[in-house]
């Protein structure tokens, strides 16, 4: 597609629920970031892909957090037993390369009550 | 450590000049970033320093210097477009990749007629 694509856009999940977000990065970019954004705040970044290997996934906050790119292109980030202060917009990002510009999607905001 | 600091928020004239400061402490990086967010919408990328100047971009024009610990987005000839939070952040040396950003709290630009 033109650009970064994320789904759903809008979530609310009770709390311990299970939630999927989706990011298909732009065709051919090798390059996959995830980040968290709470209100008023800068993006945290969470976890980072090359291809389809996760080089790194410092910034996931807690082992409810797990992200996958199974074949180097969309990725899914899932969040288990979600908790409330979860709540945040879930920013995808890709570039070409690891030195090139970043473009992010719409971001996913996700709302648990 | 490594943080980030810029202003809050800013108010500015349609037409006017306005120029976004960034402070940083680290103990090395790569480059230094600029992104634009409108609300509810996804950063957009305005600029990458790396050496130390100016690089202007049309109305935009970002400064670095590393001695300092110093930048500044600068706007011209402002639109009511421009109304948005301009988030730095800089890439930290040794992250293992380039795109790990630390990022500021972001500076919400608001312009008036």
């Amino acid at each position: 597609g033109a650009g970064v694509s994320q789904s759903p856009r809008y979530k609310v999940a009770k709390r311990g629920q299970d939630v999927a977000l989706r990011c298909d990065p732009i065709s051919g970019h090798v390059s996959l970031f995830w980040y968290q954004q709470a209100l008023g705040q800068g993006p945290e970044f969470l976890t980072y892909f090359q291809n389809e290997a996760q080089l790194d996934k410092s910034g996931l906050p807690s082992d409810r957090f797990f992200a996958e790119r199974p074949e180097g292109s969309v990725s899914t980030l899932k969040i288990q037993r979600t908790q409330q202060e979860d709540s945040a917009v879930y920013l995808c990002a890709s570039s070409f390369s690891n030195t090139g510009e970043l473009f992010f999607g719409e971001g996913s905001r996700l709302t648990v009550l | 450590g490594q943080n980030i600091d810029q202003p809050t928020e800013m108010t500015a004239t349609e037409g006017a000049i306005v120029q976004i400061n960034c402070t940083y402490q680290t103990s090395g990086f790569n480059g230094l970033f600029w992104y634009q967010q409108h609300a509810g919408e996804a950063p957009t990328f305005l600029s990458y320093n790396v050496l130390d100047g100016l690089e202007e971009k049309g109305r935009f024009s970002s400064f670095l210097s590393r001695s300092k610990g110093y930048s500044y987005l600068l706007l011209k000839e402002l639109q009511m477009k421009d109304s948005a939070s301009y988030l730095c952040a800089f890439s930290p040396r040794g992250a293992g990749n380039n795109r790990k950003l630390i990022w500021g709290l972001g500076t919400s630009l608001a312009v008036n007629p």
